[in-house]
């Protein structure tokens, strides 16, 4: 099945810091997009990258995709407390028409502490 | 900027009850979307609705679970006779003039029943 697939599932680290998340999936996508969630709240969405792009830019967010290794990254640069949260990455896929279904992993806890 | 909005925040239900969950998209947006996910584990794609009917449903969506777009604006999920296991966060999602563009989900309603 077409799941994207974090790692590390927890990641721990000071303010200041980067923080790298990864995702993996198994099947040719059209598109690939990280969502934050805040514990009890729903899913923000963060950037949205196409499978003809290699890397996108949203302030201190970095994203890159290799359609190739079916992987991408989530880079949060010059981290802070409030950026404390679950990250998930999801996949359409170019199978058929599926009209905008997403496949979601079970996300990276990312925890910054001041 | 816009929002999807969610009501209940919280919904508590006796087993066997029906229960609607509603949604109002965002107003422009045209793909409508139901997700859940439950208690530590992954989000999961329950359903999508665009030009007033169905366009995909997961095996998740049985013949218990029902969704309609009653008035234009309003977006509703029922589950007929709920089960124990339907106790979960259940999101909805709009997406813009194409399902290939972000999803904007709403706060969720936690559905728990007893």
């Amino acid at each position: 099945s077409q799941q994207g697939e974090e790692d590390p599932q927890a990641l721990s680290i000071q303010e200041g810091e980067n923080a790298t998340m990864n995702c993996s999936y198994k099947t040719s996508i059209n598109n690939l997009q990280w969502y934050r969630q805040n514990s009890g709240r729903g899913l923000v969405h963060l950037i949205l990258i196409r499978s003809n792009e290699r890397e996108k830019h949203s302030g201190r967010l970095r994203v890159t995709l290799d359609t190739s290794k079916k992987s991408s990254s989530l880079l949060i640069t010059a981290s802070r407390a409030a950026d404390t949260a679950s990250y998930f990455c999801a996949t359409d896929t170019d199978r058929g028409s599926t009209l905008g279904r997403l496949y979601f992993g079970r996300g990276t806890q990312l925890t910054v502490w001041p | 900027e816009p929002e999807v909005t969610q009501t209940p925040s919280h919904q508590v239900t006796q087993m066997g009850q029906e229960v609607i969950l509603r949604c109002v998209p965002i107003s422009n947006h045209l793909y409508f979307y139901w997700y859940r996910q439950i208690l530590g584990q992954k989000v999961e794609f329950l359903v999508s609705f665009y030009n007033n009917e169905i366009s995909e449903k997961s095996e998740i969506f049985d013949d218990q679970f029902s969704v309609e777009r009653p008035d234009g604006s309003n977006f509703t999920l029922k589950i007929r006779s709920t089960k124990l296991e339907d106790s979960a966060m259940y999101f909805c999602a709009s997406g813009g003039q194409a399902s290939n563009q972000p999803q904007h989900f709403g706060d969720g309603t936690r559905l728990s029943i007893l």
